[in-house]
């Protein structure tokens, strides 16, 4: 089945640094990629999507790449803060009703002030 | 914006005992699902619905049965809880067609079988 994997695992940033979160999958078939962000102790929440027809996505500080041919995906986050830390989950799809979503393990980001 | 809410909250049980797990969506989403969370494993899809009255195994139903009687409800039952079981619950909805299908999730349930 689907593997979806994350690095880096953990990371620590300086305010206003940016930073990139790598994503890759397995299933070629795979068309449909949203991304979650889960504050301590909150609910995850979508932050930005890309389907497989598309290379690039961006949604105010936040900038998804998407590469079919080697089945990779980068979400860069720039000008970060400390609302900012949370976990990132990067999930993958095969279904164009975007059910059956696998998701990554997740990469722990802490922006120190 | 969606409201998916979960209860209990957070549940301690004795292993062999039955534990369910409620999830309540206002949204009028056709979509839910249950997923547990376990750390290094991120999240792990056990059942999902697509219409009240149906479920449908996800990649680790083994333990779990689940209940869609209605298009807001979806509860996830362990009929025989074991330890392995401990972890967080998640439930989530999302819409049929649209643009996004971004899943919308409740707050989660800390579940430990003792």
């Amino acid at each position: 089945g689907e593997q979806v994997e994350q690095l880096p695992s953990s990371l620590i940033v300086q305010e206003g640094a940016s930073v990139l979160i790598n994503c890759s999958y397995t299933d070629s078939a795979s068309v449909y990629f949203p991304w979650y962000k889960q504050e301590p102790g909150k609910r995850l929440q979508f932050i930005i999507d890309i389907r497989s027809n598309m290379e690039r996505k961006q949604n105010q500080r936040l900038t998804l790449l998407f590469d079919k041919k080697t089945k990779h995906l980068s979400l860069h986050i720039t000008a970060t803060q400390p609302g900012d830390s949370a976990i990132y989950f990067c999930s993958a799809s095969n279904r164009n009703s975007g059910t059956y979503q696998r998701f990554g393990t997740g990469t722990k980001l802490q922006v120190v002030p | 914006e969606a409201a998916v809410t979960q209860s209990p909250r957070s549940k301690v049980a004795v292993t062999g005992g039955k534990v369910t797990l409620s999830c309540h969506q206002t949204n009028n989403h056709d979509y839910m699902y249950w997923y547990r969370q376990d750390t290094g494993h991120g999240l792990r899809l056990i059942h999902y619905s697509y219409v009240a009255d149906s479920t449908e195994k996800g990649d680790i139903p083994d333990g779990y049965k689940a209940s869609r009687p209605s298009q807001e409800n979806f509860s996830l039952i362990l009929e025989l809880a074991s330890l392995s079981q401990t972890a967080v619950y998640f439930c989530a909805s999302s819409e049929r067609t649209g643009s996004s299908y971004e899943q919308y999730f409740g707050p989660g349930t800390r579940l430990t079988v003792l």
